[in-house]
C-alpha cells in the first residue's frame, strides 16, 4: 500500500525567507501523481502545485515549486519570499495513475510566518 | 465559475443518530471525492462517486454512505453515529478523464458527535 510521510511538524520562517517542506512517499509503481495542498484556519483545501511522475522538470506556480526526486521518492516544496498569508498547514498527497479516485495524504506540516 | 460549496457548516448530533452532509460540485466537474479529517491528522478516503455510482471506497463501514445526483452534488450519509465520527467531513470534486484528475475541496462541514 503507499504512503505518504510528512517528517515536519511545525516549520517556523521569517517573512520574505524561503522555506522547505519535505514529504516522502512508499510505493511500487512508476506512473503517479503528486500534489501540496494548503489548509488555513478557514479549513478549505486548497492546490498550491501538482507534478505529474513522469515529467522530469519540476513544477513551478510562482513563488511555489517543488524539488521532486523519483528515485529517492521524495517530493519537497520550496516557497520562496515567504508571506503571511502563507501561514497554514501544507498536507503532500499521493494519488495512482491507476487509481482515479484515491488521494493519499501525509499528517501535514504547519508553516508558521513571522513579522 | 461557481467553487464546490459544501452544507452545513456545523453539524452536532448524539451518538446512534444520523446525519446527512451536502456537497454542490465545481462547474464542469462530474465526479465527487468525500474525506474525513480528523483533529490534527491528513484528511482519509471515505468514497468516490462518478455518474450517479460509487467509484472507489476507502476503508470506511457500510454505515457511510453517499449518493451523486444527475445535477452531480452528492450527499454522504453517517448511521449509527459514534463518538470517532466527530470530524471534518471534506467534499471534493474533479473532472473524471485521462491525467492528474485534480480534486478541489470544498469549505468541510465540522461534525460533532456528542
Amino acid at each position: 500500500a503507499q504512503t505518504v510521510t510528512q517528517s515536519q511538524p511545525e516549520m517556523s520562517v521569517q517573512e520574505a525567507e524561503t522555506v522547505t517542506l519535505s514529504c516522502t512517499y512508499d510505493t511500487s509503481e512508476s506512473d503517479y501523481y503528486l500534489f501540496w495542498y494548503k489548509q488555513p484556519p478557514s479549513r478549505q483545501m486548497i492546490l498550491v502545485i501538482r507534478q505529474e511522475a513522469y515529467k522530469q522538470q519540476n513544477a513551478t506556480e510562482n513563488r511555489f515549486s517543488v524539488n521532486f526526486q523519483k528515485a529517492a521518492k521524495s517530493f519537497s516544496l520550496k516557497i520562496s519570499d515567504s508571506q503571511l498569508g502563507d501561514a497554514a498547514m501544507y498536507f503532500c498527497a499521493y494519488r495512482s495513475a491507476r487509481s482515479s479516485y484515491k488521494l493519499i495524504f501525509g499528517s501535514g506540516t504547519r508553516l508558521l510566518v513571522r513579522p | 465559475e461557481t467553487g464546490v460549496t459544501q452544507s452545513p457548516t456545523h453539524l452536532i448530533k448524539t451518538r446512534g443518530q444520523q446525519v446527512t452532509l451536502r456537497c454542490s460540485s465545481q462547474s464542469g466537474h462530474n465526479t465527487v471525492s468525500w474525506y474525513q479529517q480528523a483533529l490534527g491528522q491528513g484528511p482519509q478516503f471515505i468514497f468516490q462517486y462518478y455518474r450517479e455510482e460509487e467509484n472507489g471506497r476507502g476503508n470506511f463501514p457500510p454505515r457511510f454512505s453517499g449518493l451523486q445526483f444527475p445535477n452531480y452534488s452528492s450527499e454522504l450519509n453517517v448511521n449509527a453515529l459514534e463518538l470517532d465520527d466527530s470530524a471534518l467531513y471534506l467534499c471534493a470534486s474533479s473532472y473524471l478523464a485521462g491525467g492528474p484528475n485534480t480534486q478541489y475541496f470544498g469549505p468541510g462541514t465540522r461534525l460533532t458527535v456528542l
